[in-house]
Protein backbone atom coordinates (compact mmCIF):
# COMPACT_ATOMS: atom_id res chain seq x y z
CA UNK A 1 0.00 0.00 0.00
CA UNK A 2 1.14 3.48 -1.26
CA UNK A 3 1.85 5.92 1.98
CA UNK A 4 -0.26 8.65 0.60
CA UNK A 5 -3.53 7.53 -1.70
CA UNK A 6 -4.59 10.82 -3.42
CA UNK A 7 -8.02 10.50 -5.61
CA UNK A 8 -6.01 11.32 -8.84
CA UNK A 9 -9.05 13.34 -10.87
CA UNK A 10 -8.89 14.74 -12.89
CA UNK A 11 -11.60 17.96 -11.16
CA UNK A 12 -13.44 19.87 -13.29
CA UNK A 13 -15.36 22.52 -11.46
CA UNK A 14 -17.41 25.36 -12.18
CA UNK A 15 -16.22 28.86 -11.17
CA UNK A 16 -17.83 29.86 -7.84
CA UNK A 17 -18.38 26.58 -6.91
CA UNK A 18 -16.32 24.33 -3.94
CA UNK A 19 -13.38 22.02 -5.23
CA UNK A 20 -13.04 19.04 -3.37
CA UNK A 21 -9.98 17.25 -2.64
CA UNK A 22 -9.06 13.91 -0.69
CA UNK A 23 -6.35 12.02 0.42
CA UNK A 24 -5.83 8.77 3.01
CA UNK A 25 -2.39 7.69 4.31
CA UNK A 26 -1.54 4.61 5.82
CA UNK A 27 0.77 5.12 8.69
CA UNK A 28 -1.11 6.48 12.21
CA UNK A 29 1.94 7.88 13.70
CA UNK A 30 1.96 10.48 10.51
CA UNK A 31 2.14 14.08 12.50
CA UNK A 32 1.92 16.76 9.80
CA UNK A 33 0.08 16.89 6.56
CA UNK A 34 0.80 19.48 3.50
CA UNK A 35 -0.88 20.54 0.37
CA UNK A 36 0.72 22.03 -2.21
CA UNK A 37 -0.54 23.38 -5.43
CA UNK A 38 2.31 22.94 -8.77
CA UNK A 39 0.91 24.93 -11.59
CA UNK A 40 1.92 23.46 -15.00
CA UNK A 41 5.98 24.11 -15.79
CA UNK A 42 6.25 25.38 -11.73
CA UNK A 43 7.52 24.15 -8.83
CA UNK A 44 5.18 22.97 -6.02
CA UNK A 45 4.08 25.62 -3.35
CA UNK A 46 2.98 25.24 -0.42
CA UNK A 47 -0.43 27.00 0.46
CA UNK A 48 -1.68 24.78 3.49
CA UNK A 49 -0.35 22.46 6.55
CA UNK A 50 -2.22 20.99 9.15
CA UNK A 51 -1.66 18.59 12.08
CA UNK A 52 -4.16 18.20 14.80
CA UNK A 53 -7.56 16.79 14.10
CA UNK A 54 -9.97 19.33 12.60
CA UNK A 55 -10.59 21.98 10.28
CA UNK A 56 -7.63 24.85 9.28
CA UNK A 57 -8.73 27.75 7.39
CA UNK A 58 -7.00 30.32 5.20
CA UNK A 59 -8.90 32.58 3.09
CA UNK A 60 -10.69 30.26 0.41
CA UNK A 61 -8.91 26.89 1.11
CA UNK A 62 -9.98 24.93 4.26
CA UNK A 63 -7.92 21.72 4.80
CA UNK A 64 -9.45 18.96 6.93
CA UNK A 65 -7.44 16.36 9.23
CA UNK A 66 -8.92 12.93 10.73
CA UNK A 67 -6.62 10.89 12.43
CA UNK A 68 -8.92 8.14 13.24
CA UNK A 69 -9.94 7.80 9.96
CA UNK A 70 -6.42 8.55 8.35
CA UNK A 71 -7.83 11.23 5.85
CA UNK A 72 -7.21 14.75 5.09
CA UNK A 73 -8.58 16.89 2.30
CA UNK A 74 -8.57 19.90 1.14
CA UNK A 75 -11.53 22.38 0.19
CA UNK A 76 -11.36 25.49 -2.53
CA UNK A 77 -14.46 27.61 -1.68
CA UNK A 78 -15.59 30.44 -4.53
CA UNK A 79 -13.33 28.56 -6.77
CA UNK A 80 -11.43 30.87 -9.84
CA UNK A 81 -9.94 30.00 -13.02
CA UNK A 82 -6.37 31.34 -11.44
CA UNK A 83 -7.12 27.85 -8.94
CA UNK A 84 -7.11 25.72 -11.65
CA UNK A 85 -3.42 23.59 -10.96
CA UNK A 86 -2.40 20.05 -9.47
CA UNK A 87 -2.27 19.48 -6.24
CA UNK A 88 -0.44 17.48 -4.04
CA UNK A 89 -1.11 15.57 -0.99
CA UNK A 90 2.28 14.82 1.09
CA UNK A 91 2.99 13.78 4.89
CA UNK A 92 5.96 14.29 6.99
CA UNK A 93 7.44 10.88 7.92
CA UNK A 94 9.14 10.24 11.23
CA UNK A 95 12.69 11.18 9.55
CA UNK A 96 11.63 14.72 8.10
CA UNK A 97 11.18 13.42 4.93
CA UNK A 98 8.08 14.30 2.74
CA UNK A 99 6.20 11.80 0.67
CA UNK A 100 3.45 12.92 -1.75
CA UNK A 101 0.16 11.41 -3.43
CA UNK A 102 0.04 11.20 -7.34
CA UNK A 103 -1.83 14.67 -7.46
CA UNK A 104 -5.62 15.87 -8.52
CA UNK A 105 -5.24 18.16 -11.30
CA UNK A 106 -8.25 20.96 -10.82
CA UNK A 107 -9.75 22.77 -13.39
CA UNK A 108 -11.94 25.26 -12.86
CA UNK A 109 -14.06 26.40 -15.53
CA UNK A 110 -14.90 30.04 -16.38
CA UNK B 1 10.67 31.01 5.21
CA UNK B 2 14.58 30.05 2.99
CA UNK B 3 14.71 31.16 -0.75
CA UNK B 4 16.45 28.41 -2.87
CA UNK B 5 18.13 29.11 -5.98
CA UNK B 6 18.50 26.36 -8.03
CA UNK B 7 20.48 25.78 -11.92
CA UNK B 8 20.55 25.43 -14.54
CA UNK B 9 16.83 25.79 -14.87
CA UNK B 10 16.72 23.81 -18.21
CA UNK B 11 19.34 21.54 -20.28
CA UNK B 12 19.15 19.40 -22.92
CA UNK B 13 21.95 16.89 -22.69
CA UNK B 14 23.28 13.64 -24.85
CA UNK B 15 22.82 10.33 -23.51
CA UNK B 16 25.94 8.92 -21.80
CA UNK B 17 26.84 12.31 -20.29
CA UNK B 18 26.44 13.69 -16.74
CA UNK B 19 24.37 17.16 -15.32
CA UNK B 20 25.15 18.89 -12.06
CA UNK B 21 22.82 20.86 -10.68
CA UNK B 22 22.97 23.36 -7.75
CA UNK B 23 21.15 24.79 -4.98
CA UNK B 24 22.04 27.47 -2.71
CA UNK B 25 19.85 28.21 -0.14
CA UNK B 26 19.76 31.53 1.60
CA UNK B 27 20.39 30.47 5.12
CA UNK B 28 21.71 27.60 7.18
CA UNK B 29 19.72 24.59 7.21
CA UNK B 30 20.58 21.11 8.36
CA UNK B 31 18.40 19.15 5.96
CA UNK B 32 17.74 19.42 2.41
CA UNK B 33 16.12 16.90 -0.11
CA UNK B 34 16.53 15.94 -3.76
CA UNK B 35 13.41 14.62 -5.54
CA UNK B 36 12.91 13.66 -9.24
CA UNK B 37 9.35 14.14 -11.04
CA UNK B 38 9.14 12.31 -13.84
CA UNK B 39 6.64 13.56 -17.04
CA UNK B 40 3.11 13.70 -15.57
CA UNK B 41 3.89 12.22 -12.20
CA UNK B 42 3.99 13.35 -8.26
CA UNK B 43 7.29 13.75 -6.77
CA UNK B 44 9.93 11.14 -5.72
CA UNK B 45 12.45 11.08 -3.20
CA UNK B 46 15.83 10.84 -4.01
CA UNK B 47 18.17 10.96 -1.39
CA UNK B 48 18.85 13.32 1.97
CA UNK B 49 22.03 15.13 1.52
CA UNK B 50 23.44 15.62 5.20
CA UNK B 51 26.06 18.21 5.73
CA UNK B 52 29.44 16.54 6.62
CA UNK B 53 28.23 12.96 5.82
CA UNK B 54 27.36 10.49 2.57
CA UNK B 55 23.42 11.24 1.32
CA UNK B 56 21.06 8.96 2.19
CA UNK B 57 19.11 7.48 -0.66
CA UNK B 58 16.00 6.16 -1.01
CA UNK B 59 15.27 2.62 -2.44
CA UNK B 60 15.67 2.55 -6.28
CA UNK B 61 18.56 5.50 -6.23
CA UNK B 62 21.91 4.89 -5.78
CA UNK B 63 25.50 7.05 -5.18
CA UNK B 64 26.76 6.09 -8.26
CA UNK B 65 24.35 7.40 -10.45
CA UNK B 66 22.93 10.71 -8.13
CA UNK B 67 25.89 11.32 -6.37
CA UNK B 68 25.79 14.32 -4.17
CA UNK B 69 27.34 17.10 -2.15
CA UNK B 70 27.07 18.68 0.58
CA UNK B 71 29.93 21.21 1.33
CA UNK B 72 28.60 23.29 3.96
CA UNK B 73 25.11 24.17 5.26
CA UNK B 74 23.61 26.52 2.38
CA UNK B 75 25.00 24.47 -0.66
CA UNK B 76 24.49 20.98 -2.63
CA UNK B 77 24.81 19.37 -5.69
CA UNK B 78 22.40 16.31 -7.61
CA UNK B 79 24.86 14.84 -10.14
CA UNK B 80 22.64 12.68 -12.86
CA UNK B 81 25.25 10.43 -14.34
CA UNK B 82 25.91 8.41 -17.48
CA UNK B 83 22.64 9.77 -18.78
CA UNK B 84 20.24 7.81 -20.54
CA UNK B 85 16.11 9.29 -21.92
CA UNK B 86 14.69 8.08 -19.05
CA UNK B 87 16.76 10.27 -16.99
CA UNK B 88 14.62 13.27 -18.37
CA UNK B 89 12.59 14.68 -15.93
CA UNK B 90 12.33 17.40 -13.57
CA UNK B 91 14.89 17.28 -10.24
CA UNK B 92 14.09 19.63 -7.42
CA UNK B 93 15.87 20.15 -4.43
CA UNK B 94 14.01 21.38 -1.06
CA UNK B 95 14.76 22.64 2.17
CA UNK B 96 12.63 22.91 5.25
CA UNK B 97 11.12 25.93 5.42
CA UNK B 98 11.81 26.24 9.66
CA UNK B 99 9.26 25.13 12.33
CA UNK B 100 9.63 21.00 12.91
CA UNK B 101 6.03 20.64 11.68
CA UNK B 102 5.81 23.23 9.03
CA UNK B 103 6.31 23.21 5.19
CA UNK B 104 9.12 22.37 2.73
CA UNK B 105 9.96 24.97 0.33
CA UNK B 106 11.17 24.20 -3.06
CA UNK B 107 13.55 24.71 -5.81
CA UNK B 108 12.45 26.16 -8.82
CA UNK B 109 13.46 22.84 -10.70
CA UNK B 110 15.49 21.85 -13.62
CA UNK B 111 13.82 20.31 -16.50
CA UNK B 112 16.24 17.89 -17.43
CA UNK B 113 15.81 16.28 -21.44
CA UNK B 114 17.96 13.82 -22.40
CA UNK B 115 18.45 12.65 -25.97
Amino acid sequence: QKEVEQNSGPLSVPEGAIASLNCTYSDRGSQSFFWYRQYSGKSPELIMFIYSNGDKEDGRFTAQLNKASQYVSLLIRDSQPSDSATYLCALKTNDYKLSFGAGTTVTVRA
Amino acid sequence: SAVISQKPSRDICQRGTSLTIQCQVDSQVTMMFWYRQQPGQSLTLIATANQGSEATYESGFVIDKFPISRPNLTFSTLTVSNMSPEDSSIYLCSVPQGQDLGGYTFGSGTRLTVV
